[in-house]
């Protein structure tokens, strides 16, 4: 069974270009996550879809971020125009079944590495 | 906000020692959550925990969590280079959102 896969693996952008990330979660998980790890903190929550709906995006930063699942397969996030801060690691995971706090194995991809000069 | 502070930031252990990893919560733990990463991969999933008192096996690494439920322990025995990398604790908030550590990066030395 593939695991969960992200494009590209790095991107370096010049500050106020647009940059689209793309998470392929794994076959039949309707969770799926995106988190971000700027360099020297800890990994943040951005949101999380079920299917192709949004079920929380408190974590995005701002509008400059856009978030999409369209048909709840794969999912796009994308930043326009992008800011010398938005620079990290974007990770994407997914999960079979959400149990709010119960015992739920998220699966993550490689992350992209994002570089905004 | 609930925060997860994990120590020691690095570790650098000869190979065949035992290490712990810990990681302390600022709130009562509902999930306690220990990934492994390597660079250029994601985040492979070790164990969870949930209950006070639990504790877990996966070959050599044994993770615990605390009566109280505040505190886990990540134990790894006999130290193997397979082993290095940078474990992260996570622990959902009172959000449902998965919450992290920084993270202890492990070297091991042959």
């Amino acid at each position: 069974e593939a695991g969960v896969t992200q494009f590209p693996s790095h991107s370096v952008i010049e500050k106020g270009q647009t940059v689209t990330l793309r998470c392929d979660p794994i076959s039949g998980h309707d969770n799926l996550y995106w988190y971000r790890r700027v360099m020297g903190k800890e990994i943040k929550f951005l949101l999380h879809f079920v299917k192709e709906s949004k079920q929380d995006e408190s974590g995005m930063p701002n509008n400059r971020f856009l978030a999409e699942r369209t048909g709840g397969t794969y999912s796009t996030l994308k930043v326009q125009p992008a800011e010398l801060e938005d620079s990290g690691v974007y990770f994407c995971a997914s999960s079979q079944v959400w149990t709010g706090f119960g015992q739920e194995t998220q699966y993550f991809g490689p992350g992209t590495r994002l570089l905004v000069l | 906000s609930q925060e997860l502070e994990q120590s020691p930031q690095s570790l650098i252990v000869q190979e065949g020692k035992n290490l712990t990893i810990n990681c302390t919560s600022s709130k009562t733990l509902y999930g306690l959550y220990w990934y492994k990463q390597k660079y250029g991969e994601g985040l492979i999933f070790l164990m969870m925990l949930q209950k006070g008192g639990e504790e877990k096996s996966h070959e050599k690494i044994t993770a615990k969590l605390d009566e109280k439920k505040q505190q886990s322990s990540l134990h790894i025995t006999a130290s193997q280079p397979s082993h290095a990398g940078i474990y992260l604790c996570g622990a959902k908030d009172s959000n449902y959102q998965l919450i992290w550590g920084a993270g202890t990066k492990l070297i091991i030395k042959p």
